[in-house]
């Protein structure tokens, strides 16, 4: 069966420091994948999503980029954080035959001080 | 310009009750909707879509494309139907989904 992974679960770091969010996929091969950025009162907004290695689409201008070096592996990254950066960050993937349905990953927490 | 309105931020009822959290879209294409919920400490997950016409734990949602609506109902509300509740819509041939900002919803013993 298909699992998807994020880690790490809960994160703090300071203003002006990098990022590094890992997502994973197991079980499937050639999955669409995404990042979402969910915010309290805002819901769920699409940061990135990817249809291929190497192959990212950015929904959203922002202080984040976002890398596929491997098929089931998802990053997120940034350079310098900001404050504005904090938030709940959902990673998802998707059949990549059309299928509708997207399965999240736990999530992590991150909070920028 | 695409976009999803759930308009209750928090829905709050009493057990047994009746239960509607209201979504409309606006799209110019044929529309494909989902509800997910989030149960506390629980993963976001899909509860249904528009396409199947299903009923998930009690729960059914009919596309109106006349109101550009596809709002959620459930004639009995249970307390472990309490969780966040998320309308979203489908966008081209990718898969990429617009979502809602959400409503939590409350059942009350």
């Amino acid at each position: 069966s298909q699992t998807i992974h994020q880690w790490p679960a809960t994160l703090v770091q300071p203003v002006g420091s990098p990022l590094s969010l890992e997502c994973t996929v197991e079980g499937t091969s050639n999955p669409n994948l995404y990042w979402y950025r969910q915010a309290a009162g805002r819901g769920l907004q699409l940061l990135f999503y990817s249809v291929g290695i190497g192959q990212i689409s950015s929904e959203v201008p922002q202080n984040l980029s976002a890398s596929r070096p491997q098929d089931r592996q998802f990053i997120l990254s940034s350079k310098k954080l900001l404050l504005s950066d904090s938030g709940f960050y959902l990673c998802a993937w998707s059949d990549g035959a059309g299928q509708e349905t997207q399965y999240f990953g736990p999530g992590t927490r991150l909070l920028v001080l | 310009a695409q976009r999803v309105t759930q308009p209750e931020k928090l829905l709050s009822v009493f057990k047994g009750a009746p239960v509607e959290l209201k979504c409309n879209y606006s799209y110019s294409g044929s529309p494909e909707l989902f509800w997910y919920v989030q149960y506390s400490r629980q993963r976001l997950q899909l509860l249904l879509r528009h396409i199947s016409r299903e009923s998930i734990k009690g729960f059914t949602a009919d596309l109106n494309k006349g109101e550009t609506s596809f709002h959620l109902k459930k004639p009995f509300a249970q307390e472990e139907d309490s969780a966040m509740y998320y309308c979203a819509l489908k966008l081209g041939s990718q898969g990429n989904l617009i979502f809602g900002k959400g409503t939590k919803l409350s059942v009350k013993p």
